[in-house]
């Protein structure tokens, strides 16, 4: 089955500074990559994903990268402010019919300092 | 809010006992996530219902059971329950059977087995 690799597990940034995690996946036939954001006392909530077809996708601050070949993405966050500051979890699976659930990697925990 | 609802949003109880946790999905989603999440192990993905069926099993115990009903909520049953079965348990939902939809999570409901 797929694993996906996270890292750092935890981060702390000062305010206006660049975040980026990063994470490696297994299965090569993997092409669905979503980016969730935990906040303390609340569901993963999706905030930016790529496919297979694309290496870069950005929205506003933040921006994703995929690697297919060496099988590795990246989160990238820019100017952060505090409400960043929350636990950041990658994903990974197959697409296409059939059921092709999520594997998470086990998260990063970002701190931005004001 | 994600529109997906879990109930109760805590839950104390004693090892040996059974529980049973509830979602209710997004209006018009079909699919139906659990995810187990502790300290140590993160996000893990225990089973998928679609439109009533099973789909897919993950790392589910023979202890736990789920089932989504008609009207397409669905419950979790967790029985004989173990000191190590504290975790957050989350539901997620999304509009079809494809891998690559995006899910949708609740606010999940905070299990501590006494």
């Amino acid at each position: 089955g797929e694993n996906v690799e996270q890292h750092p597990s935890t981060l702390s940034v000062q305010e206006g500074d660049s975040a980026v995690i990063k994470c490696t996946y297994s299965d090569s036939a993997s092409n669905y990559f979503p980016w969730y954001k935990q906040e303390l006392g609340k569901g993963p909530q999706l905030i930016i994903d790529i496919r297979s077809n694309v290496g870069e996708k950005k929205d506003q601050r933040i921006a994703v990268t995929l690697n297919k070949t060496a099988k590795h993405f990246s989160l990238h966050i820019t100017e952060t402010q505090p409400e960043d500051s929350a636990v950041y979890f990658c994903a990974a699976s197959r697409t296409g019919a059939g059921s092709y659930q999520l594997t998470f990697g086990k998260g990063t925990k970002l701190s931005v300092i004001p | 809010d994600s529109g997906v609802t879990q109930t109760p949003k805590h839950l104390i109880t004693a090892t040996g006992q059974r529980v049973t946790l509830r979602c209710s999905p997004r209006s018009g989603d079909l699919s139906v996530y659990w995810y187990q999440q502790s300290l140590d192990q993160g996000l893990q993905f225990l089973i998928h219902y679609y439109n009533g069926e099973e789909r897919a099993k993950g790392n589910i115990l023979e202890r736990f059971s789920a089932q989504q009903f008609p009207d397409l909520h669905s419950e979790l049953n967790l029985s004989s329950l173990e000191l190590g079965d504290s975790a957050l348990y989350f539901c997620a939902s999304s509009v079809g059977l494809a891998g690559g939809d995006e899910q949708f999570f609740g606010p999940g409901t905070r299990l501590t087995v006494l």
